[in-house]
């Protein structure tokens, strides 16, 4: 069975310096994997994926992630942190291979930046 | 292009009420999600429905919750009677097909008391 962990609950950043947000999983075969931002009381807002092809995703807010098959692990970079990427990030997984398999999610990591 | 919708927002039942939640999904999107996130934890899958029928309700508990999608556009996903332990937020997503992109509402708060 799939699944995701996202080992730090919280990320703390001043405003401006790189950030990284990690994610490590765990699937048989080849995954598919996304990264989710959750503001207060929003829903879910997908940021990026990666299915096949350039390790290196780039996705929307300047927020891009790189995929490692030899580490398993799918971290969330942004070169210069802002103020407003303070929310909660979402890593998942989805096993492709199992036909209708569901998309597994870690427990999220809180993501603080600091001006 | 509009986004998936819920209603309501919050919600505030006592223990053994029961309580409906409604979903509309992006226009043309096949497949639907309910998906139940316990404070402090990502989603969980409860149920996918694409078109009108159930794919997948394994993590569904059947004794209480059911939902329904007919006509496979709106959906709606009830509990009767709910328990201190439906405490959640209660999110809904909507993809083009199965294995596609999902795109999420912005869920409804569940506090039973």
């Amino acid at each position: 069975a799939q699944s995701v962990a996202q080992p730090e609950d919280q990320v703390n950043v001043a405003e401006g310096n790189p950030l990284t947000v990690k994610c490590t999983y765990s699937v048989s075969g080849n995954p598919y994997l996304f990264w989710y931002v959750q503001y207060p009381n929003r829903g879910l807002q997908f940021l990026l994926k990666y299915i096949t092809g350039d390790n290196l995703v780039k996705g929307s807010y300047g927020f891009e992630a790189e995929f490692n098959k030899s580490q398993t692990s799918f971290h969330l970079k942004k070169p210069s942190a802002l103020v407003s990427d303070s929310a909660l990030y979402f890593c998942a997984v989805r096993d492709p291979r199992e036909g209708n398999t569901p998309l597994v999610f870690g427990k999220g990591t809180r993501l603080s930046v600091i001006a | 292009e509009a986004g998936v919708a819920q209603s309501p927002r919050y919600k505030i039942i006592e223990k053994r009420q029961s309580v409906a939640f409604w979903c509309n999904p992006i226009s043309g999107h096949a497949t639907l999600y309910w998906y139940q996130q316990i404070l402090g934890q990502g989603p969980k899958l409860l149920i996918q429905f694409q078109n009108n029928g159930v794919v997948d309700d394994s993590q569904l508990p059947k004794d209480r919750f059911s939902a329904e999608r007919l006509k496979g556009v709106d959906s709606t996903l009830k509990i009767q009677p709910a328990k201190l332990e439906d405490s959640a937020v209660y999110l809904c997503a909507s993809s083009l097909s199965r294995g596609s992109t999902q795109y999420f509402g912005p869920g409804t708060r569940l506090t039973v008391l």
